[in-house]
């Protein structure tokens, strides 16, 4: 695709729930990563895939966030047992190569409000 | 882990002056610095980037240095125009994480 697509666009659910969130990488890009940003603040790093294996998952708050991206193109981020304290903008990004050479394009968003 | 400050957190500037926002690093290792430009709910957008072998770098009204002794950069926009209204944010890595700053609301005045 033309660049990073994201889906939900927004996503509201109830405390408890599960959510997945779905990113679509730019088309031959191996490497993806899962921000998240909360209002005000600068993008946070959540994980790192390099391929189908996650090569940093440093970023993930706790337990109940989980991400695959199991042939190496599509992801998902999954969040068990939904807190309201994570509500924010999750953005996907991807980038051709890793490393600080290869510019990282962002997707749109997914916006998820915990009620 | 890399810390990144931003300052200021808001800028408002007549058009068509100047504007200049700053930024601190924390680890020396980092050696990538993009700026991304956000739109009110879009996505961020790379503006400019500077690598740590290059000094300063210029794209239009768009120009960003960087001193790598002190461990700061520094993005400037000339000659700014309305829809250069945006939040702003820097960000530092050494591999391919990305740490940002807290962004700068600018707001250009017409």
């Amino acid at each position: 695709g033309a660049g990073v697509s994201q889906t939900p666009s927004n996503k509201v659910t109830e405390k408890g729930k599960y959510v997945e969130l779905r990113c679509d990488p730019i088309s031959g890009h191996t490497a993806l990563y899962w921000y998240r940003q909360s209002l005000g603040q600068g993008p946070e790093f959540l994980i790192y895939f390099q391929g189908t294996g996650a090569a940093d998952d440093s970023g993930l708050p706790n337990d109940r966030f989980f991400a695959v991206r199991p042939e190496g193109s599509v992801s998902t981020l999954k969040i068990q047992r939904t807190e309201r304290g994570d509500s924010a903008v999750y953005l996907c990004a991807s980038s051709l190569d890793r490393g600080p050479g290869n510019t990282i394009y962002f997707g749109e968003g997914s916006w998820l409000t915990v009620v | 882990g890399e810390n990144v400050e931003q300052h200021p957190s808001t800028l408002s500037v007549q058009e068509g002056d100047s504007a200049v926002i700053k930024c601190t690093y924390s680890d020396s290792a980092s050696n990538y610095f993009p700026w991304y430009k956000q739109e009110l709910g879009k996505r961020p957008q790379l503006i400019i980037d500077i690598r740590s072998n290059v000094g300063e770098k210029k794209d239009q009204r768009i120009a960003v240095t960087l001193n790598k002794t002190a461990k700061h950069f520094s993005l400037h926009i000339t000659e700014t125009q309305p829809e250069d209204s945006a939040v702003y944010f820097c960000a530092a890595s050494k591999d391919y994480k990305l740490s940002f700053g807290a962004g700068t609301t600018v707001t250009v005045r017409a």
